[in-house]
């Protein structure tokens, strides 16, 4: 069964530094998001993604964050200057019709 | 604004039971209600999605949604070990932000 494929699974970082969180959505979605899930929180809208370029996005998602879908497959969230609220799960969500996502099984960020 | 809420429990059950999960939402502008099942440390994974207001039932697990009181719900029948998971409803309006609840965390003990 197809899945949304989501690497690394735990990624430690610096404040201050650069992460890029990888997604591989499952082939054939059109519709491509990005959430997080700050531990015992609830999952939280970070940003869409549709037709090559960004449908929606939340308040969480300013100028320190970015997305891009470099070659067709892949699906990746930079986070350019990370801070220490940033540490969270990181899910990507894709889906053929916007009401049916699949999610993959996370990025742990540890900003430390 | 809380979008929407739901009693985060603990739930617990045992075996065979009915299992019922709700939530509530604010925006009358919501379309769309999903239900996901998380594992810990596991993305949400979709088990039911409906579209206004009625029931759908999909084998153990009925989905019931009353856009006049703003209510959803979730049904699980004859309850396993293995639906023990923290349960998600979702909606949305465009589609495009999915509102989650906090979860309802359910042990089905054996």
């Amino acid at each position: 069964e197809p899945e949304v494929t989501q690497t690394p699974s735990h990624q430690v970082t610096q404040m201050g530094q650069e992460v890029i969180l990888r997604c591989v959505p499952i082939s054939n979605h059109l519709y491509f998001y990005w959430y997080r899930q700050i531990l015992g929180q609830k999952v939280e809208f970070l940003v869409s993604f549709y037709n090559n370029e960004i449908s929606e996005k939340s308040e969480i998602f300013d100028d320190q964050f970015s997305v891009e879908r470099p070659d067709g497959s892949n699906f990746t969230l930079k986070i350019r200057s990370t801070k220490l609220e940033d540490s969270a799960m990181y899910f990507c969500a894709s889906g053929m019709a916007r009401e049916k996502l699949f999610f993959g099984s996370g990025t742990q960020l540890s900003v430390l | 604004q809380k979008e929407v809420e739901q009693d985060p429990g603990p739930l617990s059950v045992p075996e065979g039971a009915i299992v019922s999960l709700n939530c509530t939402y604010s925006n009358s502008a919501f379309q769309y209600f999903m239900w996901y099942r998380q594992y810990s440390r596991k993305g949400p994974e979709l088990l039911m999605y409906t579209y206004s207001s009625g029931n759908k039932e999909d084998g153990r697990f009925t989905a019931q949604v009353d856009k006049s009181s703003k209510y959803i719900s979730l049904f699980i029948r004859d309850s396993q070990p293995s639906d023990s998971a923290t349960y998600l409803c979702a909606t949305t309006n465009t589609g495009n932000q999915f509102y989650f609840g906090t979860g309802t965390s359910l042990t089905v003990i054996p």
